[in-house]
């Protein structure tokens, strides 16, 4: 079976741009969450979705915003990048059972 | 307070001995418990989870909670080189909401 896939998997930016961050979750799977990676913060949760709902978000500002499709494939966006929006940025699919999350390669975001 | 706290380590241990990782969490609504192990560069990688109470074993690993105390950990037996990286403890809040440690950074020396 196919892991989690992630594209792109690097990205530089400058401030003010936007970005798209896509992501795959392994077959069968209907919840993906999307989290940031820094060193000074470490993983942080962005939100989750699940059949095309979101159901949980965390504590970040209205820049960052997602979205989920009939497929469970699930893109997240930032507008108005910020230098501090350097990251690693994360994304996990879990079929619910238990609630495992199989983590995807990241897509490390550069903001200049 | 984090909610989810970890010793950042590094926690040093010779090849072949036992490596203990230890969180604490402050959330008694968190129902279960992950662990990861993430090497340089790389994602988090899903060591095993727990939700009850007591011991649960896989392979070398094996993962204690305790909810009285809310504390987790992680020991890892015959630790070997390649068990090097970081560790990462997470807590379930609800809705596939993780909330991570820091991480506690593992050295096997050969």
């Amino acid at each position: 079976k196919a892991g989690v896939t992630q594209t792109p998997r690097y990205l530089i930016k400058t401030r003010g741009q936007q970005v798209t961050l896509s992501c795959s979750p392994i077959s069968g799977h209907r919840s993906v969450s999307w989290y940031q990676q820094t060193p000074g913060q470490g993983l942080q949760f962005l939100f989750e979705y699940f059949s095309e709902t979101q159901r949980n978000k965390g504590n970040f500002p209205g820049r960052f915003s997602g979205r989920q499709f009939s497929n469970s494939r699930s893109e997240m966006n930032v507008s108005t990048l910020e230098l501090g929006d350097s990251a690693l940025y994360l994304c996990a699919s879990s079929s619910g059972l238990n609630n495992e999350q199989f983590f995807g390669p990241g897509t490390r975001l550069t903001v200049l | 307070q984090k909610e989810v706290e970890q010793n950042s380590g590094p926690l040093s241990v010779p090849e072949g001995a036992i490596a203990s990782l230890n969180c604490t969490y402050s959330d008694r609504g968190s129902q279960s418990f992950f662990w990861y192990r993430q090497y340089s560069g790389k994602s988090p990688e899903l060591i095993m989870f727990i939700y009850s109470n007591g011991d649960k074993e896989d392979g070398r690993f094996t993962a204690q909670l305790n909810k009285a105390s809310q504390y987790v950990s992680l020991l890892i037996r015959d630790s070997q080189p390649s068990d090097s990286a970081t560790y990462l403890c997470a807590g379930n809040t609800g809705f596939q909401k993780l909330v991570f440690g820091t991480g506690t950074r593992l050295l096997v020396s050969p």
